[in-house]
């Protein structure tokens, strides 16, 4: 069984531009959650969709948003980019079973962002 | 809020020697989860063990084994027979209900032959 895809491995952009991010979960995985990754703050959460659903937000400004799809695919974006947005961004699929996380999420390599 | 800390940034240790990381967090839930993760430098997040709260056991897989003193609130990940492939950041992370998981700063481990 495939892994947890994300897509582009590696971006750079320039302040004041948008980002759009691509996650493919693990086949039958329903629930996606991003993470930011960052050498000072460490693993921060930022939403988490089931079931095309927002589930957990965050506390992240407006500028970051997601959506799920039909497929379970997420995406999320990013818009009006700034110095700070540059990090490791990281997604999780997990089964969902029972309506709780407590199993297992499983993580995907990452994207990393550089904001110039 | 539920927080999860990592006292240690970086620790080492000698290839086939056993090595203790350390996490404690703080919450006001009875039923949760702990977990340490391994992320290596080729960045993929990877499960190394996990602990549930209404457990009384110390959850062991193979080499790693966990010190979990619920009271405590201690969390603390033992790796014997360090090889050379341990070397990674170990985050430990916790979650409870439906509040999504939340992760310790790391703790970088290198291990030396």
């Amino acid at each position: 069984k495939a892994g947890v895809t994300q897509t582009p491995r590696y971006l750079i952009k320039t302040r004041g531009q948008q980002v759009t991010l691509s996650c493919s979960p693990i086949s039958g995985h329903r629930s996606v959650s991003w993470y930011q990754q960052t050498p000072g703050q460490g693993l921060q959460f930022l939403f988490e969709y089931f079931s095309e659903t927002q589930r957990n937000k965050g506390n992240f400004p407006g500028r970051f948003s997601g959506r799920q799809f039909s497929n379970s695919r997420s995406e999320m974006n990013v818009s009006t980019l700034e110095l700070g947005d540059s990090a490791l961004y990281l997604c999780a699929s997990c089964i969902l079973s029972g309506g709780h996380t407590y199993n297992e999420q499983f993580f995907g390599p990452g994207t990393r962002l550089t904001v110039l | 809020a539920q927080t999860v800390t990592q006292s240690q940034p970086e620790m080492s240790v000698q290839e086939a020697e056993t090595v203790t990381l350390s996490c404690t967090y703080d919450t006001s839930e009875n039923n949760y989860y702990l977990f340490w993760y391994k992320q290596p430098p080729s960045r993929q997040m990877i499960l190394v063990i996990r602990q549930e709260a209404y457990k009384q056991q110390n959850a062991t897989e193979n080499r790693f084994s966990v010190n979990f003193q619920k009271a405590a609130k201690s969390f603390s990940l033992k790796i014997s027979d360090s090889q050379l492939g341990d070397t990674a950041m170990y985050f430990c992370a916790f979650i409870a209900g439906n509040t999504p998981l939340v992760f310790g700063k790391g703790t970088r481990l290198s291990v030396i032959a």
